[in-house]
């Protein structure tokens, strides 16, 4: 089946910095979701984009469907974006419409 | 407000005890999605329905039970076959079963067996 890589699986930052996030996936999608896991497990919907560039305030998103990865960028991060960011894709094959996820990118951003 | 209500959010269960997770959601949605969560870990599908009257075994389902007889809610039933039932739960929805529709979540119920 479908895999779902993201990268890196922990980052550090300094309020105020900028960071990437990506996501690989190893076959065609129909649908990829962002997702922001707040540390009280609230499951938060960031972004839908199975393909091209999305912005929200600070938070922005790229997938490029042909080359299989999706990006997500942070700008000037703040302490309240701390958590777990996933990735999670419905592969075009097969007939189910489950969502694979990604293991997660653990941020912890410091004051 | 529209959205997706799981209750409670904590949950205690004796082992060898039967316990039912709510889920609720008044979005119109068809589908809707049962996953367990595990500490550092991703989410696991457990069960899945498209349609009421209707549900689907997921990736994790031995050990749990579901039913869908109103669209509006997916209960789950965590039975004592599950051997390790410790976990973060978490319910979704979406508009339909079909191609690319993006899935909104509860804010989880936490099982603890004591």
């Amino acid at each position: 089946g479908i895999q779902v890589e993201q990268s890196p699986p922990d980052l550090i930052l300094q309020e105020g910095a900028n960071s990437t996030l990506r996501c690989n996936f190893s076959d065609s999608v129909n649908n990829l979701q962002w997702f922001h896991q707040n540390p009280w497990g609230q499951l938060i919907n960031l972004f839908y984009i199975p393909s091209g560039t999305k912005q929200n305030g600070r938070l922005s998103a790229t997938t490029v469907a042909t080359e299989r990865y999706s990006l997500l960028y942070i700008s000037s991060s703040q302490t309240t974006d701390s958590g777990v960011y996933f990735c999670a894709v419905e592969p075009e094959a097969g007939n189910n419409r489950k969502l694979i996820w990604g293991l997660g990118t653990s941020l912890a951003v410091n004051p | 407000d529209g959205g997706i209500t799981q209750s409670p959010k904590y949950l205690f269960r004796k082992e060898g005890q039967n316990v039912t997770l709510s889920c609720e959601q008044n979005l119109n949605h068809d589908a809707m999605y049962w996953y367990r969560q595990d500490p550092g870990q991703g989410l696991r599908l457990i069960y899945y329905s498209q349609i009421v009257n209707d549900f689907q075994k997921g990736d994790i389902a031995e050990g749990y039970s579901v039913s869908r007889e109103k669209k509006e809610s997916f209960p789950l039933t965590v039975t004592s076959a599950q051997k390790n039932p410790t976990a973060f739960y978490l319910c979704a929805s979406s508009i339909s079963g079909g191609l690319g529709t993006e899935a909104f979540f509860g804010q989880g119920t936490r099982l603890t067996v004591v």
